[in-house]
C-alpha cells in the first residue's frame, strides 16, 4: 500500500521563480489536504480539495498561491513569484470520502522549499 | 472544531508508560478525538482516533473520559523513536466541509534512556 507520495521532497528556487508542488494521494483517496510548516512553527492548513473541486482553501494566502486536483493526476500546489518567505515545509494529506465513521487523514513526507 | 488544551513538553523514561493528556471541554457530540504525532522533519503520524468509546491499536490507546471532555494517549511502552511532538486535535465526523484538521502546539514528548 503505496502512501501519499509527494515530488519533489526538496526544491530551491530563487526569489520570483514558480514553485510547484506534487501531491499524490493513497489508493481510494479522493479529498486531498495542503499544510504548511514554516522554519520553527507549527502546521497551517492551507486548502482542502476534492477531485475538480476546492472546497475550502481558507488558509491560502489570497495572492501567489494556487491548488487544484484535477480529474487525472496528482494535486497539485502552485506558488507563483516565489519570496523567500515561502521557505518552508508543506505537507499534503488525503482521506477517503467516506466520514461518517470518523475517517482517518494520513500524510505525506513533505516538501521543502527553499527560495533563495 | 472544539480547541484543546494540552502540556508543552512531558517526559518519559525508556520502557515506562506514556501518558498524555488532552482537555476538550467543549467537544461536540458529533467530534471524534484525533491524536498524531510528528517526528522531527517528518510528515505527522496518525495515530489513533476515537469518538466516545476507548480505542486500541498497535501503537496505543487512547482513553476518553465518559463527558468525553478529556482525553489521554496512552504509549504502553515508550521507546527513544516515540520522542515527538504529538498532537490532539478534535474533528467533526460526518458529510461537512471543513473537515480539515486543526493542529495545536501539541505537547513535546521527549523520551529518555
Amino acid at each position: 500500500n503505496a502512501g501519499v507520495m509527494q515530488n519533489p521532497r526538496h526544491l530551491v528556487r530563487r526569489r520570483g521563480q514558480e514553485a510547484r508542488l506534487r501531491c499524490s494521494p493513497m489508493k481510494g483517496h479522493s479529498h486531498v489536504y495542503w499544510y504548511r510548516q514554516l522554519p520553527e512553527e507549527g502546521l497551517k492548513f492551507m486548502v482542502y480539495l476534492q477531485k475538480e473541486n476546492i472546497i475550502d482553501e481558507s488558509g491560502m494566502p489570497k495572492e501567489r498561491f494556487s491548488a487544484e486536483f484535477p480529474k487525472e493526476g496528482p494535486s497539485i500546489l502552485r506558488i507563483q513569484q516565489v519570496v523567500r518567505g515561502d521557505s518552508a515545509a508543506y505537507f499534503c494529506a488525503s482521506s477517503p470520502p467516506n466520514y461518517s465513521s470518523g475517517n482517518t487523514i494520513y500524510f505525506g513526507e513533505g516538501s521543502w522549499l527553499t527560495v533563495v | 472544531d472544539a480547541k484543546t488544551t494540552q502540556p508543552t513538553s512531558m517526559d518519559c523514561a525508556e520502557g515506562r508508560a506514556a501518558n498524555l493528556p488532552c482537555n476538550h471541554s467543549t467537544i461536540s457530540g458529533n467530534e471524534y478525538v484525533y491524536w498524531y504525532r510528528q517526528i522531527h522533519s517528518q510528515g505527522p503520524q496518525y495515530i489513533i482516533h476515537g469518538l466516545k468509546n476507548n480505542e486500541t491499536n498497535e501503537m496505543a490507546s487512547l482513553i476518553i473520559t465518559e463527558d468525553r471532555k478529556s482525553s489521554t494517549l496512552i504509549l504502553p511502552h515508550a521507546t527513544l523513536r516515540d520522542t515527538a511532538v504529538y498532537y490532539c486535535i478534535v474533528r467533526v465526523g460526518g458529510e461537512t466541509s471543513g473537515s480539515r484538521l486543526t493542529f495545536g502546539e501539541g505537547t513535546q514528548l521527549t523520551v529518555n534512556p
